[in-house]
């Protein structure tokens, strides 16, 4: 399977308890994005890389959140002191864009589904 | 105001129907335009980009209207692996980042 892979595929924790998640974006995919989506939303955009530089962060991701690309493949995204509102799926997303003028696909994982107890 | 605000659905057709969505968006600025795909429990997947002139893909259709910060998706001939949820997505700055999601519009095809 070439696509976007997520790890873990579901995660309980309690309230309080740190917690990371890892994405393997596709292979060559210079952007990654991470997205949150709760029951009958859609997606929030997290924050985004371009190569390993973090160049975007929403106002969602607290201090609490930090993310990581250190080599530019993979990413990690830490949610620390977790808290029941962070509980949500965490969707990892991926596309080669070399024109900054043109979107390019982003392809979604499956995402991590979050529960804090 | 919500910057992407969908139909709340759910919407319910028997087989054979024609569907349509709508959306709207709050920012003028916006760039890129989008219908995503999302089935139960599963990733969202890109159904098409929408274009000012409009554009179709088989027996979908989307059309954009700029002045009217509209977008809309048009299914025909509706089947039952239709079923799943639309999600209407906008992009704001120019590189296209971040993408900016509806809540999206449920649609359940039945025989």
């Amino acid at each position: 399977d070439t696509g976007v892979s997520q790890d873990p595929r579901h995660k309980i924790t309690k309230r309080g308890q740190n917690v990371t998640f890892r994405c393997d974006p596709i292979s060559e995919h210079n952007r990654l994005y991470w997205y949150r989506q709760t029951l009958g939303q859609g997606p929030e955009f997290l924050t985004y890389f371009q190569n390993e530089a973090q160049l975007e962060k929403s106002r969602l991701l607290s201090d609490r959140f930090s993310a990581e690309r250190p080599k530019g493949s993979f990413s990690t995204l830490e949610i620390q002191r977790t808290e029941q509102g962070d509980s949500a799926m965490y969707l990892c997303a991926s596309s080669l864009t070399r024109d900054r003028t043109f979107l390019n696909e982003q392809f979604f994982g499956p995402g991590t589904r979050l529960t804090v107890l | 105001r919500k910057e992407v605000e969908q139909d709340p659905g759910p919407f319910n057709v028997p087989e054979g129907a024609t569907v349509a969505f709508n959306c709207t968006y709050s920012n003028s600025a916006s760039q890129s335009f989008f219908w995503y795909r999302q089935d139960c429990r599963k990733e969202p997947k890109l159904l098409m980009s929408v274009y000012s002139s409009g554009n179709e893909d088989g027996r979908f259709t989307a059309q954009l209207n700029r002045a009217s910060q509209y977008i809309s998706l048009l299914i025909r001939d509706s089947k039952l692996s239709d079923s799943a949820t639309y999600l209407c997505v906008v992009t704001v700055n120019q590189a296209g980042t971040a993408l900016i999601f509806g809540k999206g519009t449920t649609l359940s095809v039945s025989s």
